[in-house]
């Protein structure tokens, strides 16, 4: 149980045009979403958590312009990647904390996004 | 200084062999502490959670807290080439917060 399905699993864009990445928990109901970006051979690094019905919390260096987050409903996340270019190229990642009872987050599969 | 440091390999070690891996942190507020393994560039996959100090078993794995040293273990017995992957470790201080992660360890297990 507790499953995040992550779409889609990799894209290529080119520089400047917009690319979304959903995320949806498909047996469970996720309030809270955080987005991560794993550069090769690096650490998942935390770009922003998003709550249902309320704006996303960035960290500190990531362009909430940019990286565009909505969690419209307790089931589907999204990051829209706006005007992209070949340094957004990278491994995306969200996560949910598993639902009360259970132990730890679920991840979905990523996105290999590349930029060119 | 990052608030979880992992070497990151790589770990090459024969089938059947112990494997150690651990992570040491600075942020002596942590309290949950989780091992991911995370096959090439999949999502990470739960291995082991943990609260607090202490030892917890599954199977071929151990995973040890030792928060006086801010430092954790995990420990895979009898190795199979299938162990391959990289393993991250994961800490936070209160559950359902955000995860701080280590860089990975990736691991080879040679037949």
């Amino acid at each position: 149980g507790a499953v995040v399905s992550q779409h889609p699993s990799w894209v290529i864009c080119k520089s400047g045009t917009s690319v979304k990445i959903e995320c949806r928990s498909l047996d469970f109901q996720a309030t809270t979403m955080f987005w991560y970006r794993q550069f090769p051979k690096q650490s998942l690094m935390l770009m922003a958590t998003s709550n249902e019905g309320s704006k996303a919390t960035y960290e500190q260096g990531v362009e909430k312009d940019k990286f565009l987050i909505n969690h419209a409903s307790l089931t589907l996340s999204t990051l829209t990647v706006t005007s992209a270019h070949p340094e957004d190229s990278s491994f995306y990642i969200c996560s949910a904390p598993r639902p009360t009872g259970n132990y730890g987050y679920t991840f979905g599969s990523g996105t290999r996004l590349t930029v060119v | 200084q990052k608030e979880v440091e992992q070497d990151p390999g790589p770990l090459s070690v024969p089938e059947g062999a112990i494997v150690s891996l651990n992570c040491t942190y600075s942020n002596s507020a942590f309290q949950y502490f989780m091992w991911y393994r995370q096959y090439s560039r999949k999502g990470p996959e739960l291995l082991m959670y943990t609260y607090s100090s202490g030892n917890k078993e599954d199977g071929r794995f151990t995973a040890q807290v030792d928060k006086s040293s801010k430092y954790i273990s995990l420990f895979i017995r009898d190795s199979q080439p299938s162990d391959s992957a990289t393993y991250l470790c994961a800490m936070s201080a209160n559950s359902g917060y955000a995860l701080n992660f280590g860089k990975g360890t990736s691991l080879l297990v040679t037949p």
